[in-house]
């Protein structure tokens, strides 16, 4: 089945230490998004790629970056965690870009910073 | 920045019971969608409205908008307890509300 990956489901780091997280597709869609969830929040956009275009949210960290190698894979780096970053970290792809279309979201990777 | 604002942010009912969601929004929009969010989990994409349109079914859902007062609803018919989970609203620009917390109590 077409579907969105996330890997890992869990993450624990520390205080500091630079953490990736991952994201996969087969859907073969343009677009992949990153979202911080914070607990009883809602989801806030980071940044999304279209295709290879990256666009970053305006209030965004510094501390947060993103790649994208490929149409499949893009990864979110975290370069210097901090406890305020401790939270759900979600995936998502659309095939058309943020106007237009129903976004697919992966299942998340919970981020514990110590 | 958050764009939707939903409220309730918690409602609980009865199985079989309908729950009402509502989202209102700030700025001009191309289309608003809705998803699920079960706890923990990811969302999932249950509807999206253009900002042409004023109302929208799939199975037990009914999604009404009125761009003139730059709101939505959502409801749920018939509810089940499966059904028990957060439900946002987003506007095209992937800004979602905070959410209605909702419990479908057996």
């Amino acid at each position: 089945d077409a579907m969105v990956i996330q890997n890992p489901r869990y993450q624990v780091t520390q205080f500091g230490k630079p953490v990736t997280l991952s994201c996969s597709q087969t859907l073969n869609h343009n677009v992949m998004y990153w979202y911080q969830q914070k607990s009883s929040q809602a989801p806030k956009l980071l940044f999304h790629y279209y295709d290879k275009d990256f666009n970053n949210e305006a209030d965004t960290p510094d501390n947060f970056q993103s790649r994208r190698p490929n149409t499949s894979f893009c990864f979110l780096d975290i370069r210097s965690p901090g406890l305020g970053d401790a939270a759900m970290y979600l995936c998502a792809t659309s095939r058309d870009g943020l106007v237009t279309g129903e976004q697919f979201f992966g299942p998340g990777t919970r981020l514990t910073v110590l | 920045s958050q764009q939707g604002e939903e409220d309730p942010q918690a409602l609980s009912i009865q199985e079989g019971e309908n729950a009402t969601m509502n989202c209102s929004y700030k700025t001009s929009i191309n289309n608003l969608q809705w998803y699920r969010q079960n706890s923990g989990r990811g969302l999932v994409h249950l509807i999206l409205i253009r900002s042409n349109e004023r109302e929208k079914h799939s199975g037990r859902l009914r999604v009404t908008l009125d761009t003139s007062k730059k709101s939505s609803s959502l409801l749920i018919t018939a509810s089940r307890a499966a059904d028990t989970a957060s439900y946002f609203c987003a506007t095209g620009d992937m800004r979602f509300g905070a959410g209605t917390r909702l419990t479908v109590k057996p």
